[in-house]
């Protein structure tokens, strides 16, 4: 069955990095667009970033532009979000979702069950 | 920026009647709308694409209508694992795409 499961989330100060990782299981990994969606406590969802398939293509919400960067190693069918510049408004829950094709076509039918990312001093 | 609106904000209803969730776009986004599922703690399930698509694996009662600025989602005879709450999405504006901000279903 599908599965992703996210790592790497945790406490970090306001300014400071930390990389997500996803690791897919369960289908072929290298044919599939993989996002990242955020969900802030308590609140709605909102898309932070795509990767084609391949990883050649990468798309960003406007707010995480510059500071984020979306990769995969098909070799190790993981997904990876690196966060520089974290300010306290990227505190979320960060999941991981599956597109339904291979380009990204922004409908995510798996998701993981989510990493926290809390940005606090 | 293409933002939707959802209604109500909270539903309150009996297992088995009918629940008509709504989703306005701030313009039309074509056919290009999902609704998610979402329980406490859990992550989001895609229950509808493209407006009236039911996801693999959802049950018939789930169904959903509409297309330009005006969708909803039908569920037609409430379980008592439905209660939980429901999101739309649109992907009209490419990579882009928004949430509305949730209708909450719960048990009357």
């Amino acid at each position: 069955q599908v599965q992703l499961v996210e790592s790497g989330g945790g406490v970090v100060q306001p300014g400071r990095s930390l990389r997500l990782s996803c690791a897919a299981s369960g289908f072929t990994f290298s044919s599939y667009a993989i996002h990242w969606v955020r969900q802030a406590p308590g609140k709605g969802l909102e898309w932070v970033a795509l990767v084609s398939y391949d990883g050649t293509n990468e798309y960003y919400t406007d707010s995480v532009k510059g500071r984020f960067t979306i990769s995969r190693d098909n070799s190790k069918n993981t997904l990876y979000l690196q966060m520089n510049s974290l300010r306290a408004e990227d505190t979320a829950v960060y999941y991981c979702a599956r597109d339904l094709d291979h380009s990204g076509s922004q409908r995510f039918d798996y998701w993981g069950q989510g990493t926290l990312v809390t940005v606090s001093s | 920026e293409i933002v939707l609106t959802q209604s109500p904000a909270t539903l309150s209803l009996s297992p088995g009647e009918r629940a008509t969730l709504s989703c306005r776009a701030s313009q039309s986004v074509s056919s290009y709308l999902a609704w998610y599922q979402q329980k406490p703690g859990q992550a989001p399930r895609l229950l509808i694409y493209d407006a009236s698509n039911r996801a693999t694996g959802i049950p018939a009662r789930f169904s959903g209508s509409g297309s330009g600025t005006d969708f909803t989602l039908t569920i037609s005879s409430l379980e008592p694992e439905d209660f939980a709450v429901y999101y739309c999405q649109q992907r009209s504006d490419w990579p882009r795409c928004s949430f509305g901000q949730g209708t909450k279903l719960e048990i009357k």
